[in-house]
């Protein structure tokens, strides 16, 4: 099966620098690669995603890129904000017909310090 | 609902004793995920439903564990004579089926197995 690492596991930035975490994945079929915030206590949220026919994604802060041959993918988040301070988490897929079973990365606690 | 529902937020149980867990998706969602999330861990995957249709359990850690969605909508993950390893956050996710894989996530049950 799908197996996902993530790195770092704890990163503190300082308030309006940028965050890096970084995925792989072993499964070469998976093809679906979402980031999702999860905040004390509370629901996973899909922050972006990406699928494998595209090599970068941005939305606003946030920007994701996929490197299929080293299958390995990874979030950047600039201008870091102290609302961005929650754990991340990573995760790969096979879309197929019907679910779209997500295994997810250990994740990585996020910290911005004013 | 305007999203995924989950009840009960938090479940005190007493060793050997059964538990129920709910979860109401978004109206019209036909896939049905229910994840295990332990504590400082990314959510793990126990089972997929595609409408009232159980087609992947792979991830039940034992037979003690249940899952059904009888009429295709809600569905309740039922744990039978409960073990303090079974203490986690229970959440339950929904999509739509098909290529629009994104998982949306209840706020999950807090089981606490004393």
């Amino acid at each position: 099966g799908e197996n996902v690492e993530q790195h770092p596991s704890t990163l503190s930035v300082q308030e309006g620098d940028s965050a890096v975490i970084k995925c792989t994945y072993s499964d070469s079929a998976s093809n679906y690669f979402p980031w999702y915030k999860q905040e004390l206590g509370k629901r996973p949220q899909l922050i972006i995603d990406i699928r494998s026919n595209v090599g970068e994604k941005k939305d606003q802060r946030i920007a994701v890129t996929l490197n299929k041959t080293a299958k390995h993918f990874s979030l950047h988040i600039t201008e870091t904000q102290p609302e961005d301070s929650a754990v991340y988490f990573c995760a790969a897929s096979r879309i197929t017909g019907g679910g779209n079973k997500l295994t997810f990365g250990t994740g990585t606690q996020l910290k911005v310090e004013l | 609902g305007a999203g995924v529902s989950q009840s009960p937020r938090y479940k005190v149980a007493k060793r050997g004793q059964d538990v129920a867990l709910r979860c109401d998706p978004i109206s019209g969602h036909v896939s049905l995920f229910w994840y295990q999330q332990a504590l400082g861990q990314g959510p793990e995957f126990l089972t997929y439903f595609q409408n009232e249709a159980q087609l992947d359990k792979s991830g039940l850690p034992s037979d003690r564990f249940f899952a059904e969605r009888p009429e295709g909508s809600v569905s309740t993950l039922k744990i039978q004579r409960t073990q303090q390893e079974d203490s986690a956050v229970y959440l339950c996710a929904s999509s739509l089926a098909g290529q629009r894989a994104e998982a949306f996530f209840g706020q999950g049950t807090r089981l606490t197995v004393v």
